[in-house]
């Protein structure tokens, strides 16, 4: 079955340092999706992204993050300047029509970010 | 805004009992999208169920069933039978017809063998 991978599985970085996140979406899907889930709390929306633009974005998602398509497969996270309370479970997800409404997304494993 | 509550933090039985994990939403849209996802201890977001706000028709899935009813405004999960391998974060998620998902807190679910 296909599915989404992203790596690193898990980073440490000292604080302000720049972290990129990697996801490899299903290779159909046209959506993409960053979410981030601190320890123990719910999982909450990052960004949505089509067509080589953000589609949708949240309050948590400020100047400090950035994503991009650098290439025909991968879509990647930026966090330019790390802080302690980046430190969280960072989920990349696609599907391959618009949002959860009319089509499943799928979510990767997860890359878990560690901020010191 | 959209909410969405899991009053049961974490739940607790022994293999082969029946479980319920309780979902309660939030919405001013009258059209909307219900979800459930289980987080096993690999950390992976598995999707089971997609349910829209124009069918209340309960849904059997094997060994899983969920009862989605908008009077209460829940979308309830039960696993019938429940084995070690369910054990797990099992969150519930809402949408209108956007993007976001809005999750609820999630329900551990521990089963002993």
């Amino acid at each position: 079955e296909p599915e989404v991978t992203q790596t690193p599985s898990h980073q440490v970085t000292q604080m302000g340092q720049e972290v990129i996140l990697r996801c490899v979406p299903i290779s159909n899907h046209l959506y993409f999706y960053w979410y981030r889930q601190i320890l123990g709390q719910k999982v909450e929306f990052l960004v949505s992204f089509y067509n080589n633009e953000i589609s949708e974005k949240s309050e948590i998602f400020d100047d400090q993050f950035s994503v991009e398509r650098p290439d025909g497969s991968n879509f990647t996270l930026k966090i330019r300047s790390t802080k302690l309370e980046d430190s969280a479970m960072y989920f990349c997800a696609s599907s391959e029509m618009e949002g959860p409404s009319g089509n499943t997304i799928y979510f990767g494993e997860g890359s878990w970010l560690t901020v010191v | 805004a959209q909410k969405v509550t899991q009053a049961q933090t974490e739940i607790s039985v022994v293999e082969k009992e029946d479980v319920t994990l309780d979902c309660v939403y939030e919405t001013r849209d009258t059209t909307y999208y219900l979800f459930w996802y289980k987080q096993p201890p690999s950390g992976e977001l598995v999707f089971l169920i997609r349910r829209n706000s124009f069918d209340e028709q309960n849904e059997i899935s094997g060994r899983y069933s969920w009862n989605f009813q908008k009077s209460t405004s829940s979308f309830n999960f039960t696993i019938t039978a429940s084995q070690v391998v369910d054990s797990a974060v099992y969150f519930c998620a809402l949408t209108n017809a956007g993007n976001m998902l809005t999750f609820g807190g999630g329900t551990r679910l521990m089963v002993k063998p």
